[in-house]
């Protein structure tokens, strides 16, 4: 499974949009892009997955490096309730081998 | 919205003791998980479950046992606790797309 790298922590006003990165250079032909955040006191909760290009929901977009190896997680007008880790996870999809491999994600801080 | 309900949310147990984690969903997932998170760190899966009474070891299964009775519930068992095994446990359950996964809201394990 590719490994992921994260930068361990960023910061951003209350209204600002905010981009979170995530390296994935060994990324399989067969692997997914998704990405949760974790809020203190609470379980992971997923916000998008993607596999090439760009994806967007109602809670963010995801843009994918036209080679894959490089995925932006664009969270818009952040508030107060958006302070959580966000973890980018890379995995097969659909598939007994598709299992979550969190690693230490990247704390986003908030300030009013 | 997928419903992951953990009991109990706050255990303290004395080392060498029994320890029983108990996890329920409604969602009719077939797949379910045991995580452990340590402060700081991402989460890691110690157990798995794709069907009723089967169970799979995770990436760190040592010192715990899991039983999936029925559909519903799946249980992750430390039959002589340690202190190491201090953590919040997260349970998750899934559906076909294995990494879309819903976690409960966690149990915090403090092994005195």
């Amino acid at each position: 499974l590719a490994k992921t790298t994260q930068p361990p922590s960023m910061e951003a006003y209350e209204g600002q949009e905010v981009n979170v990165s995530c390296s994935h250079t060994n990324i399989a032909t067969s692997e997914y892009i998704y990405w949760y955040r974790q809020v203190p006191h609470q379980g992971p909760q997923f916000i998008i997955q993607g596999y090439k290009d760009y994806v967007v929901n109602e809670v963010a977009s995801l843009f994918i490096s036209a080679d894959r190896k490089l995925s932006t997680l664009s969270l818009p007008w952040v508030s107060l309730r958006d302070a959580a880790v966000y973890y980018c996870i890379v995995t097969v999809r659909g598939s007994a081998l598709g299992r979550l491999h969190f690693g230490a994600g990247t704390q986003l801080i908030v300030i009013p | 919205e997928a419903a992951v309900t953990q009991s109990p949310r706050s255990k303290v147990a004395v080392t060498g003791g029994k320890v029983t984690l108990s996890c329920h969903q409604t969602n009719n997932h077939d797949y379910m998980y045991w995580y452990r998170q340590d402060t700081g760190h991402g989460l890691r899966l110690i157990h798995y479950s794709y069907v009723a009474d089967s169970t799979e070891k995770g990436d760190i299964p040592d010192g715990y046992k899991a039983s999936r009775p029925s559909q519903e519930n799946f249980s992750l068992i430390l039959e002589l606790a340690s202190l190491s095994q201090t953590a919040v446990y997260f349970c998750a359950s899934t559906t076909g797309n294995y990494a879309e996964q819903f976690f409960g809201p966690g149990t915090r394990l403090t092994v005195l």
